[in-house]
């Protein structure tokens, strides 16, 4: 069975401080994992994703994510926050079995101090 | 704009009416998901189809169903509404069950409000 453990609710920083929002995750079978944002009453736009290629994963906007088999966790950061960074994030897992579905995280909400 | 269309973008409906809600998917995606966001529950699978068969199913009440048509395009069916049916719906698109290209892309939801 797959789950997805997003460690923080809420995570706070000042602008142009590093963003970190923690992802750990269980599968079963090799599993392909993303980060999707969700911007105030707007959908889930897809940021990066891990298929089993290169372990540092870079995406939109500045952000990146490191999968590390060894810690089951796969953690998002961007270097330096910006105001429009303010969002909720989402940490999702799909096992790449045949009758994997999308899990969902419960999701981290960003707020950006001026 | 992701290439996922819902409609309609928002409803508003009366407690015990019955709605539609539809969702096209990508060009060439064979898997649909519905999901439902609301401010207390998060957000929540609901169910998976595939190529026009029932996948998966997550936490969808009986008084709603789903299917998936020939064409691809997916109707979500919520009936007896209740105030607490009130949350945005979200229908998403993949264009594979595993494997390498299962990462989904969303439609902008459709707003559901019950008075």
């Amino acid at each position: 069975a797959q789950s997805v453990t997003q460690l923080d609710s809420h995570v706070s920083v000042s602008e142009g401080t590093p963003v970190l929002l923690r992802c750990n995750y269980s599968s079963s079978y090799s599993p392909s994992l993303f980060w999707y944002v969700q911007h105030p009453n707007k959908g889930l736009q897809l940021l990066l994703k891990y298929t089993s290629a290169a372990t540092l994963v870079k995406g939109i906007n500045g952000f990146e994510a490191e999968f590390k088999k060894s810690e089951t966790s796969f953690h998002l950061t961007k270097p330096s926050a910006h105001m429009s960074d303010a969002a909720e994030y989402f940490c999702v897992v799909s096992e790449r079995s045949s009758a994997s579905k999308i899990i969902f995280g419960s999701g981290t909400r960003l707020s950006i101090r001026p | 704009d992701s290439g996922v269309t819902q409609t309609p973008k928002h409803l508003i409906t009366a407690t015990g009416q019955r709605v539609t809600l539809r969702c096209s998917p990508r060009s060439g995606d064979l898997s649909v998901y519905w999901y439902q966001q609301s401010l207390d529950q998060g957000l929540q699978f609901l169910i998976q189809y595939y190529n026009g068969e029932e996948r998966a199913k997550g936490n969808i009440l009986e008084r709603f169903s789903a299917q998936q048509f020939p064409d691809l395009h997916s109707e979500l069916n919520l009936s007896s509404l209740e105030l607490g049916d009130s949350a945005l719906y979200f229908c998403a698109s993949s264009l594979a069950v595993g494997g390498q290209n299962t990462e989904a892309f969303f439609g902008q939801g459709t707003r559901l409000t019950v008075v």
